[in-house]
């Protein structure tokens, strides 16, 4: 099945710097790339995704970009700011399968300094 | 509108107890996925349904693990005699219909706790 391995685990940046959290995946037929953000005492929530038809993708100051030969996904946060310290998590579809049955990583906490 | 829901919040319960985790769904969204979240680590997929329906349960860890869902809406996950290590935050999420690029909502997670 689909392993996804998740760097760093902790992530520490000072208010206006940028942050990449680094994913790999081992499933080749996986083609769909989402990432969530968790704060405290709730649910992930999606922040962007990127289909394996893309090799990019940017929502305002957030990022991803998708490597498909060498398996491995990015997310780019740049002029962070304190509201987006939380744990991050990268996933990838089971591939093969037709519906969306997500491996995650381990999580990436990030803690962005005033 | 509303979100995914899931009661109780939290639920300590003692070890060969019997629990019942209970997730309502977006209104509307057919698929629906139960997730597990131990400390520090990421989601560990669980069980997956469409309608009233499990075409995956490969993520269910024993057969003290079981889970329902009626009406393609509320479902219910029953964990049989507690041990420790189900100690976790146990997560629902619902998408609109199954498919690989359809969003997945999370609810906000049920923290077990087995003493």
């Amino acid at each position: 099945g689909e392993n996804v391995e998740q760097h760093p685990s902790t992530l520490s940046v000072q208010e206006g710097d940028s942050a990449v959290i680094k994913c790999t995946y081992s499933d080749s037929a996986s083609n769909y790339f989402p990432w969530y953000k968790q704060e405290l005492g709730k649910g992930p929530q999606l922040i962007i995704d990127i289909r394996s038809n893309v090799g990019e993708k940017k929502d305002q100051r957030i990022a991803v970009t998708l490597n498909k030969t060498a398996k491995h996904f990015s997310l780019h946060i740049t002029e962070t700011q304190p509201e987006d310290s939380a744990v991050y998590f990268c996933a990838a579809n089971a591939g093969g399968t037709s519906y969306g049955k997500l491996t995650f990583g381990q999580g990436t906490i990030l803690t962005v300094h005033p | 509108g509303a979100g995914v829901s899931q009661s109780p919040s939290n639920k300590v319960t003692e070890k060969g107890k019997d629990v019942e985790l209970r997730c309502d769904p977006i209104s509307g969204h057919t698929a629906l996925y139960w997730y597990r979240q131990s400390l520090g680590q990421g989601l560990e997929f669980l069980i997956y349904f469409q309608g009233n329906s499990a075409p995956d349960k490969s993520g269910l860890p024993s057969d003290r693990f079981s889970a329902e869902r009626t009406g393609g809406s509320v479902s219910t996950l029953t964990i049989q005699r507690t041990q420790q290590e189900d100690s976790a935050v146990y997560l629902c999420a619902s998408s609109f219909s199954q498919g690989s690029y359809n969003e997945q909502f999370f609810g906000p997670g049920t923290r077990l706790t087995v003493l």
